[in-house]
Order: structure tokens, then sequence, then C-alpha cells
């Protein structure tokens, strides 16, 4: 069975600080990994995704990750946050190869003071 | 991009009452969908996974003859929450990718809140 965990429930920066949210996994084969955010009031949508290649995978609006295989991690991070980064943030993995369901962690609640 | 819209965004029903959502892919075409169920300040519990032209997948604990899941083209699938009770209330979103991109990420649609009273 695979699984996310997000151990960053709710965190809270002032504006310009740096960020990296936590995302561990567990599965036993080859993995593609996304992180998601949701701002209030609307959709997901997709900041980065990880297949295979570089393991630093850079995203939209600064975002970057690191996927680190030893220690089944994918860390969201960036180097200084804006207001506008509150949001929601999932990480997530789907099993690579075939049309596979995806898994979800269980979100990390970001918020950007002025 | 690949868009996914889903249908109605919010629903207000009485208990008893059945209550349909739609979803559809409308710059592509998928033989997957997937549902999605997530709760307040929780995190997306996938319910089932729709497939085109047969009988949908469900992950254990979901209530099938509950949630009915019809995928009946490569752009539409329907989730059907059947005699509806205010424990049903929820958001439910639902999810596809390009048939023809392998392993693109998930496109989501905007969700559909769904209140019993």
């Amino acid at each position: 069975a695979q699984s996310v965990s997000q151990h960053n429930h709710h965190v809270i920066l002032s504006e310009a600080a740096s960020l990296e949210l936590g995302c561990n996994y567990s599965y036993g084969g080859t993995v593609n990994l996304f992180w998601y955010v949701q701002y209030p009031g609307q959709h997901l949508q997709l900041l980065l995704k990880y297949f295979s290649g570089d393991p630093l995978v850079k995203g939209i609006k600064g975002f970057e990750a690191e996927f680190i295989k030893s220690k089944f991690s994918f860390n969201l991070r960036k180097p200084s946050v804006q207001w506008s980064d509150t949001a929601e943030y999932f990480c997530a993995l789907r099993p690579s190869g075939g049309y596979q369901k995806v898994t979800f962690g269980t979100g990390t609640k970001l918020q950007v003071i002025p | 991009g690949a868009v996914v819209s889903q249908h109605p965004s919010w629903v207000i029903c009485k208990s008893g009452t059945s209550v349909k959502i739609e979803c559809r892919s409308l710059d592509f075409q998928a033989t997957t969908m997937f549902w999605y169920r997530q709760f307040p300040k929780q995190s997306l519990m996938l319910m089932a996974t729709s497939n085109e032209g047969s009988k949908a997948t469900y992950e254990q604990g979901v209530e099938k003859d509950k949630f009915l899941i019809n995928h009946a083209s490569l752009t539409l699938s329907t989730l059907t929450v059947t005699s509806a009770h205010p424990e049903d209330s929820s958001f439910y979103i639902c999810s596809a990718s390009p048939v023809s991109e392998g392993n693109s990420p998930l496109h989501f649609g905007n969700g559909t809140r769904l209140t019993v009273t």
C-alpha cells in the first residue's frame, strides 16, 4: 500500500521568509510525485511534478522540490514567500507505470503574514 | 491546458433524495477518472476510480450502492449519491488526466459542495 505523510499541518511565516514543507512517502517501487496547491475557495492546482531525471524540480511561482530517494522524501521549498502564497499545499504520490491512483498527504496550511 | 469541468458547483438536497454530479473533460479524453471526497480541513480521500465502459473500482469502506458511478463516455463520468443523508454532506472532487499523456498529472474539477438537510 502507498502512503504520503506531511508532518507540518500548519505553518505561519512572515513575508520574505524561506519555506520548506516536508513530504515523505511509502511505496516499494518507482513513483511519480506531485505538489498541489489549493488557494482559498479554489480548486487544486499543480505546482510541480517529478517523474524521472533531475531530482531537483522547479515549478510555478518560484517553488521547487527535491526528490531524495534514499529518504523517501519530496520536500517543497521556496526561498522567499509572499502573502499570496497563503494556501494549503498537498503532496501526492502515484506509482509509475500504467494508470494508477494518486494518494494525497493530509496537507499543510501555509499562512504568510504581511 | 487540460480542463476538467464539474457540475453543479454546489447543491442542497433533502435527506432521502439522490443527487447526480457530473465530471467532464473538456478538451481531452480520459478512460479513467477519479472521484475524491474532501472533509473540512482534511485531505482528499479517493472514493473510486471510474473506468470508461466498465465498472468503477471502489476504495475500501466506500459503499458502491450508495455512490453510483457511471463512465459512459471518454469525456463524462457521473457520481450519484443515492438516498443522501446529512453525513454525506461534503466536498466532492473529480479528476482526470489525458489518456494520451501516460503518467501526466491529474487535473481537477472545481468540486461540488453537497449539503444534505
